[in-house]
C-alpha cells in the first residue's frame, strides 16, 4: 500500500548482527504492528506500538525490541540476530480499535530477512 | 484469550470447482472475523470481514463466508474457482474489548488451482 513502506525488502545478515528494520507510514495512524510469517504458523504478533513511546508486547517478543519515536516510524531490532528469526516480517498500522472491526489492518510488503 | 483455526493447510480444486476454506474461532465475547488473502511475494489483502449484522458477508473476487455462532465458525466459499485464485488465505480474529486493538492470525490455507 502506498500508505505504509518497509526497508529493506531483503535483508541478508550474519549471525550475531544486530539488524533494524522500518516501517514508515503516511497515513497517520496511532497503532502500528510487526508480525513475523513462517510456514505453518502462520503471521505471529512480536510487538506493537498504541502511540508514540508506547508499545507492547507479542506473542514472540523474545530476541527483538521495538521502538517509536515518531508517529510515522515503527523500528523492528533483532538485538543479535539467530538463524531462527530468518522470516518474513510484515507491519501493519490501524487507526483505533473501532476502525480495526471495520476495516482490518493496512499491511506493508514484508521484509524478507535471512540470518545466516 | 481469542484464536482461529484454520483446517487444512493446502486445499487443492479445479479450476470452476467451489471453493471451501475453513475457519473456526474461539472467543469468549463476541468476535469479528476476518479473511485476508496473500499472493506469492505480496502483502496481505483484506478479503471480507464480519463485525455485525447480517451473518452471510460477501468480498471481493466473488468470495463470501457465513458467520455461524452455534458452529464457531467463518468458512470461506466462492462457487467457482479460477486460476487467478491461487494464493494464501488467512483467517483473523478480533474482539472489541479486553486486547481488541490487535489481529489473531490463523496459521494460513494455501490454496492450488488446478486446470
Amino acid at each position: 500500500d502506498a500508505g505504509i513502506t518497509q526497508s529493506p525488502r531483503h535483508k541478508v545478515t550474519e549471525t550475531g548482527t544486530p539488524v533494524t528494520l522500518r516501517c514508515h507510514q503516511t497515513e497517520n495512524h496511532r497503532y502500528m504492528y510487526w508480525y513475523r510469517q513462517d510456514p505453518g504458523h502462520g503471521l505471529r504478533l512480536i510487538h506493537y506500538s498504541y502511540g508514540v513511546k508506547d508499545t507492547d508486547k507479542g506473542e514472540v517478543s523474545d530476541g527483538y525490541s521495538v521502538s517509536r519515536s515518531k508517529t510515522e516510524d515503527f523500528l523492528l531490532t533483532l538485538e543479535s540476530a539467530t538463524s531462527s528469526q530468518t522470516s518474513v516480517y510484515f507491519c501493519a498500522i490501524s487507526e483505533s480499535p473501532g476502525r480495526l472491526i471495520l476495516y482490518g489492518y493496512t499491511f506493508g510488503s514484508g521484509t524478507r530477512l535471512t540470518v545466516v | 484469550a481469542q484464536s482461529v483455526t484454520q483446517l487444512g493447510s493446502h486445499v487443492s480444486v479445479s479450476e470452476g470447482a467451489l471453493v471451501l476454506l475453513r475457519c473456526n474461532y474461539s472467543s469468549s465475547v463476541p468476535p469479528y472475523l476476518f479473511w485476508y488473502v496473500q499472493y506469492p511475494n505480496q502483502g496481505l489483502q483484506l478479503l471480507l470481514k464480519y463485525t455485525t449484522g447480517a451473518t452471510l458477508v460477501k468480498g471481493i473476487n466473488g468470495f463470501e463466508a457465513e458467520f455461524k455462532k452455534s458452529e464457531t465458525s467463518f468458512h470461506l466459499t466462492k462457487p467457482s474457482a479460477h486460476m487467478s485464485d491461487a494464493a494464501e488465505y488467512f483467517c483473523a480474529v478480533t474482539v472489541f474489548t479486553g486486547g481488541g486493538n490487535k489481529l489473531t492470525f490463523g496459521t494460513g490455507t494455501q490454496l492450488k488451482v488446478e486446470l
